[in-house]
């Protein structure tokens, strides 16, 4: 057990639709991560949040967005679902210091119908 | 989305042989990450190397972070059933640039 908690761990949508996937970080951990990960693109960065602050974006489509709460624990917001957004979605957690190891929830796993 | 070149994509093995797999990039990193994912499971951190040239182990795992910073190397010695899963080396960048680049996996299968 990683400590890094993900709800719901499965999540069954409609096109069109918008869904919130949750992650709660490791006690301790400042820094909050989203990861995407599909068949053909294997395990992409989304984007970045450090102590409720936005701090590095990756290849996050506009219809989604993230935001991380004063208890730490942060929200990944996915709008306009559409078929290709299934996946299985990360959150990871990480002290952030010079030695950055982040630590993986179990996940959420997304399918849109 | 960038991924890191990683081989061999699948290795099938018999229990107690040792395995090698590596993980190479076109650019350089400062901290190279080796996890392991089992299905329906997110992935779970085997070693972290933060120096070129640095060889960590733990427990029957052992990693190199390659000297030219591109590269980095996994070996399982005397494997058993329960290593079998996809294996991922991540490198990161720097401090300030924490996000995680990705391998493309390699899938281990023990055969009985």
């Amino acid at each position: 057990d990683s400590g890094v908690t993900q709800t719901p761990k499965h999540l069954i949508t409609a096109t069109g639709q918008r869904v919130t996937l949750r992650c709660s970080p490791r006690s301790g951990d400042l820094s909050v991560y989203w990861y995407q990960q599909s068949l053909d693109q294997g395990l992409q960065f989304l984007i970045q949040y450090y102590n409720g602050e936005e701090r590095a974006k990756g290849n996050i489509l506009e219809r989604f967005s993230a935001q991380q709460f004063p208890d730490l624990h942060s929200e990944l917001n996915l709008s306009s679902l559409e078929l290709g957004d299934s996946a299985l979605y990360f959150c990871a957690s990480s002290v952030m210091s010079q030695y950055n190891e982040q630590f993986f929830g179990p996940g959420t796993r997304l399918t849109v119908l | 989305g960038q991924q890191l070149n990683q081989s061999p994509q699948s290795m099938f093995i018999q229990e107690g042989e040792d395995v090698s797999m590596n993980c190479t990039s076109s650019s350089i990193f400062n901290t190279w990450l080796w996890y392991k994912q089992e299905p329906g499971e997110g992935p779970v951190l085997l070693i972290a190397l933060y120096k070129a040239g640095e060889l960590t182990s733990n427990g029957r795992l052992t990693a190199q972070f390659g000297i030219t910073r591109k590269d980095s190397f996994l070996n399982i010695s005397a494997s058993i059933p329960s290593d079998v899963g996809i294996y991922f080396c991540a490198g990161q960048s720097n401090f300030g640039n924490e996000k995680l680049t990705f391998g493309t996996g390699t899938r281990l299968t023990i055969i009985p």
